[in-house]
């Protein structure tokens, strides 16, 4: 079954702890982002991938990091979490030269 | 990647069509309008994208004038299970700078029985 699976899906933490939320995909797309939603503000792109090692910034990509080291995965790296940084975080994956993004089931964060 | 604008709520009843319109002025020459569904604490989920003029799927219908700088998403005879919240979003296939993609607020589509 092609998906996008996101570990872990609920994650209470405090201010400073490190913390990765991981996302993988098993449709070999090139292509691979990060999106917060918050309520009132939408779907906010923090980060994206056009494929292995090349990662370029989304609209809100302050105190996030990633990496692209294999096709499939494409974690998401909070170095110090912060309150504001609560939300809930969707990844996705699409093939290159088409826009049907497919999305993971989302990771609700929250930092204390 | 075109800047959209969509009403931020509909009410309609089940058994209606309805259609949501999306505003998308500076579209590019290669965008292509895509629409997005999305129920409460889910990824969205692709419904249906286009160029021009119209494109149907056993799901919805889009239409897209010949100035490209509008479209909208037709949803026949709706049930409950189509409340959700609803984006559109206009860019190009073409990859690089387009993929920082913004889906904006969307539209709340309420169905009341």
């Amino acid at each position: 079954e092609a998906q996008v699976t996101q570990n872990p899906r609920y994650l209470i933490t405090v201010t400073g702890k490190k913390l990765t939320v991981t996302c993988s995909q098993n449709m070999n797309h090139e292509y691979m982002s990060w999106y917060r939603q918050d309520p009132g503000l939408g779907l906010r792109q923090i980060y994206y991938s056009m494929n292995v090692e090349v990662t370029d910034k989304g609209d809100v990509p302050e105190g996030y990091k990633v990496s692209r080291k294999e096709k499939r995965n494409f974690p998401l790296i909070l170095e110090s979490p912060s309150p504001n940084q609560t939300s809930l975080y969707f990844c996705a994956s699409h093939r290159g030269g088409a826009y049907e993004q497919y999305f993971g089931p989302g990771t609700r964060l929250t930092v204390t | 990647l075109a800047k959209t604008t969509q009403p931020i709520s509909m009410d309609s009843y089940e058994g209606q069509e309805v259609n949501i319109t999306c505003s998308h002025n500076n579209i590019a020459t290669n965008d292509y309008i895509t629409w997005y569904q999305q129920f409460p604490s889910q990824g969205p989920r692709f419904i249906i994208q286009g160029y021009k003029t119209k494109v149907t799927n056993e799901v919805a219908s889009l239409f897209i004038p010949a100035d490209r700088k509008s479209s909208t998403l037709s949803l026949p005879r709706v049930s409950l299970s189509d409340t959700a919240v609803y984006y559109c979003l206009a860019a190009g296939l073409s990859g690089g700078s387009n993929y920082k993609l913004t889906f904006g607020k969307g539209t709340l589509l309420t169905v009341n029985p």
